[in-house]
């Protein structure tokens, strides 16, 4: 099944403690990108990756670190997590203009920095 | 700058009426626009798009929207609402140069009563 999945679903930590919300897709595309979402804020984008080792800020990258080794792989670092990085992330790919640009969405990663 | 404005937050109708959910976007260049679904806990699911083929674009579940270029709008309908339909809703539009990101609205619920 053509999907990209996310892990963990849920996760509780503390501030500081450094982790990382991993994201693969088995479509064999080329773009890949992270989103939060914020209540009244809607979805902003991250980081966003156009192929291997090519990475690039989007909306809201502070505090967010990412990287790029494996064409399926696409991990959110969060070196010292903050309370203000408590969201809901989601993890999209797209095989862009060959397909439209149509973006495929992870099921979502729940954090709660405490 | 692209951008994409959903009319109201909050939209409910009773089973079997028509669903209708406005989207109206700015954009400098001919866009390619986007509704998606996101149901609770879940993540969200591309309902339908429009890349400048035909205006009337059909999706899935039975939704359709119409590209108005005159009006800058990108409505969604569904002739009859089914409790399933009942979900957070999001118009997108997206800057297909560079970044490729997602530009979101704010997201319309709809509920549906019985």
């Amino acid at each position: 099944e053509a999907q990209v999945t996310q892990n963990p679903r849920y996760l509780i930590t503390v501030t500081g403690k450094k982790l990382t919300v991993t994201c693969s897709q088995n479509m064999n595309h080329e773009y890949m990108s992270w989103y939060r979402q914020d209540p009244g804020l809607g979805l902003r984008q991250i980081y966003y990756s156009m192929n291997v080792e090519v990475t690039d800020k989007g909306d809201v990258p502070e505090g967010y670190k990412v990287s790029r080794k494996e064409k399926r792989n696409f991990p959110l670092i969060l070196e010292s997590p903050s309370p203000n990085q408590t969201s809901l992330y989601f993890c999209a790919s797209s095989p862009s203009r060959t397909g439209g640009y149509e973006q495929y969405f992870g099921p979502g990663t729940r954090l709660t920095v405490t | 700058a692209q951008s994409v404005t959903q009319l109201g937050s909050h939209v409910s109708v009773s089973e079997g009426a028509l669903v209708l959910l406005r989207c109206n976007y700015s954009s400098s260049v001919p866009p390619y626009l986007f509704w998606y679904v996101q149901y609770p806990n879940q993540g969200l699911q591309l309902l339908l798009k429009y890349t400048s083929a035909a205006t009337l674009v059909k999706g899935i579940n039975g939704f359709e929207a119409e590209f108005k270029k005159s009006e800058t709008s990108f409505h969604l309908t569904k002739p009859s609402a089914h409790m399933s339909d009942a979900a957070e809703y999001f118009c997108a539009v997206i800057r297909i140069q560079g970044a490729q990101k997602l530009v979101f609205g704010q997201g319309t619920r709809l509920t549906i009563n019985p």
